[in-house]
This record gives C-alpha cells, sequence and structure tokens, in this order.
C-alpha cells in the first residue's frame, strides 16, 4: 500500500514567488492534516481536513496561507506571497476515522525554502 | 485539551546500551498515545500506541513503551540500542474516543555513540 506522497520533496524560491505543496494521501483515509516543522517552534498543525472539508485553520499563520481538498485524493497548501520566515519542512499526513481509527502516517515531507 | 511534555531534548547514549525516553501527559482521562520517531530528511513513522487494555505495549524495531496512569507518564524503552536508532522521537496525546487530532511534544533528539 503507498504511503502518503509529497511533492516536490524540496522547493527554493525567492521571496513574493507563490508556492503549492501537493499531497496524495493514502486511498480511504479520511483526515489530511497539514504541518509546519521548524527547530524553533517544533511541529505545527496548520489545519485538517475530514472527508475534503476544512475542519479547523487556526494554526495557518497568515492569510498568505491558504489549503484545499478539491477530492478525496489530493490537497494543496499555497503561500502567496511567500517569505523567508516560512522557510520550514512541511509535513502532510493522513488518517482514518472511526471505529477502525487508524493513527496518522506521514509523508516524507517538503522541504521550503525562500531566499 | 491535552499536552504532552517531553523533558529531554537531547539523549546520548552507547550503542548496545539500554535506553528509556521521557513523556508526560496532561488529560483528564486515559487518552491515546503514540510514539513516532523522524528519520533524517523523513516523515514521522508510527513506532506504537496505546488505546486501552495492557499498559505495557510492544512496537516495532524492538520499541516498547509502559503507560503509567498514576505517573500520566508513557515512556519509550528500548533494552540495546544501535546506530541505526538515531533519530528524533516524538511522543503524542490524543484524546480517546475518536478526536483524531494528536498532540505532539517538542521531541527528543537521540544520539547514538559507537
Amino acid at each position: 500500500d503507498a504511503g502518503v506522497i509529497q511533492s516536490p520533496r524540496h522547493e527554493v524560491t525567492e521571496m513574493g514567488q507563490e508556492v503549492t505543496l501537493r499531497c496524495k494521501p493514502i486511498s480511504g483515509h479520511d483526515y489530511l492534516f497539514w504541518y509546519r516543522q521548524t527547530m524553533m517552534r517544533g511541529l505545527e498543525l496548520l489545519i485538517y481536513f475530514n472527508n475534503n472539508v476544512p475542519i479547523d485553520d487556526s494554526g495557518m499563520p497568515e492569510d498568505r496561507f491558504s489549503a484545499k481538498m478539491p477530492n478525496a485524493s489530493f490537497s494543496t497548501l499555497k503561500i502567496q506571497p511567500s517569505e523567508p520566515r516560512d522557510s520550514a519542512v512541511y509535513f502532510c499526513a493522513s488518517s482514518l476515522g472511526g471505529p477502525s481509527y487508524q493513527p496518522q502516517h506521514f509523508g516524507d515531507g517538503t522541504r521550503l525554502s525562500i531566499l | 485539551a491535552q499536552s504532552v511534555t517531553q523533558p529531554d531534548i537531547h539523549i546520548t547514549v552507547s550503542e548496545g546500551a539500554s535506553l528509556e525516553l521521557r513523556c508526560n501527559y496532561s488529560y483528564g482521562a486515559t487518552p491515546y498515545l503514540f510514539w513516532y520517531v523522524q528519520s533524517p530528511g523523513q516523515g514521522l513513522q508510527l513506532l506504537l500506541k496505546y488505546f486501552s487494555g495492557d499498559t505495557l505495549v510492544q512496537g516495532i524495531k524492538g520499541f516498547e513503551a509502559e503507560f503509567k496512569r498514576s505517573q500520566s507518564s508513557f515512556n519509550l524503552r528500548k533494552p540495546s540500542v544501535h546506530w541505526s536508532d538515531a533519530a528524533e522521537y516524538f511522543c503524542a496525546v490524543e484524546a480517546s474516543g475518536g478526536s483524531y487530532i494528536p498532540t505532539f511534544g517538542r521531541g527528543t533528539s537521540l544520539i547514538v555513540h559507537p
């Protein structure tokens, strides 16, 4: 069974540019999470979806950040415009809720560097 | 709301030595508890989980953890550490009954000396 797939693995861009991170969750999982990991702040939950619907986006740092989940197999996290302080590793994770609950499975992350 | 504390930022052990990583949680009832491992350049991988029942749980890679309600702890142990165990370890707590939203600790970095 394929795990959570994130792309790209690395992204280097100049400040002011739009950045789009992509995630394919595990098939059948109904929860999808976006995290940001930095040395200073550790692992932060940005937003999560249940059945493609955003449930809690209180962790999204600013209006420059937006996330969508147009269908059960794809999600994007967009930063526009990007700033150097957005540099971090961004993880996507998915899980199965309900009586067949399964803990979160993480992708390998996207390492984002904003110059 | 639940919270989790990993009091050790770094732990250094010699290869072959035993290991214990500490995790304390705050939650009003018995939570769901997890340990994840993160190797460099990779995402978090689930080592083991506790939902209910036997308080000593076995995980992958030879790890085990013990839930102690009286101490609000869920410490991770391994009897003999291998160099490949060097990684970042995260404890996580989740409200029981299915919130599906874990709270992660800040992590403990394990360094293994040959």
